[in-house]
């Protein structure tokens, strides 16, 4: 079975500052990774996703992950925090269950304040 | 592509009242899924469909909830008799094989 784990449940940044959202996962095989981002009042939305290939994944607004497997992390950073980033966000890692479909396994969030 | 999309967008009812939402997944997805959204509990997936056969209910809490998947284009979850405890952000998401999910942008229960 496989799991996710993110760092810190509350994260805050200066605006302009480098954002770095931690996320580590569990796995025997090699994972399909996920980052998905919710603004207040709406869905999660696809920020980017790893499929093993390329290890560094760019997503969309601005944000990357880079796939470690000696570090079992797929870390989420952007260079530069906007305002318009202040969100949440959710590492996620697809895994096959006891029916042996692929199913998503989410981790628990991480706020992003973004300081003005 | 118009999304996922779920109605009603907000739903207030009194306790003991049936609740039902609505999911039109997209076209071509063939797995839709239902998850419950509060700040104890976080994400929770209560059900999941594949090609409209449920597979997984074991999320669902109790009998009092249930979901119906009777077409590719349609399902719906229904909460019969709702409770207070159940006030919470119920999503569905829709995916094809081996992609991520899509959201819809959810409907808020509030059970009074």
């Amino acid at each position: 079975a496989q799991s996710v784990t993110q760092l810190g449940s509350h994260v805050s940044v200066s605006e302009g500052a480098l954002v770095l959202l931690r996320c580590n996962y569990s796995s025997s095989v090699p994972p399909y990774l996920f980052w998905y981002v919710q603004y207040p009042n709406q869905g999660l939305q696809l920020l980017l996703k790893y499929t093993s290939a390329a290890t560094l994944v760019k997503g969309i607004n601005g944000f990357e992950a880079e796939f470690k497997k000696s570090e079992t992390s797929f870390h989420l950073t952007k260079p530069s925090a906007h305002m318009s980033d202040a969100a949440e966000y959710f590492c996620a890692v697809s895994e096959p269950d006891n029916f042996g479909n692929e199913k998503l396994t989410f981790g628990t969030g991480t706020r992003l304040t973004i300081i003005p | 592509d118009a999304g996922v999309i779920q109605s009603p967008r907000h739903e207030v009812t009194e306790m003991g009242q049936e609740v039902t939402l609505r999911c039109k997944p997209i076209s071509g997805h063939d797995y839709l899924f239902w998850y419950r959204q509060t700040m104890m509990r976080g994400l929770e997936l209560l059900i999941y469909f594949n090609n409209n056969v449920p597979i997984d209910d074991s999320g669902m809490p109790e009998d009092r909830f249930s979901a119906k998947m009777p077409n590719a284009s349609f399902s719906t979850l229904k909460i019969q008799p709702s409770e207070p405890r159940d006030s919470a952000v119920y999503f569905c998401a829709s995916s094809r094989t081996g992609d991520g999910y899509t959201f819809g942008s959810g409907t808020r229960l509030t059970v009074v």
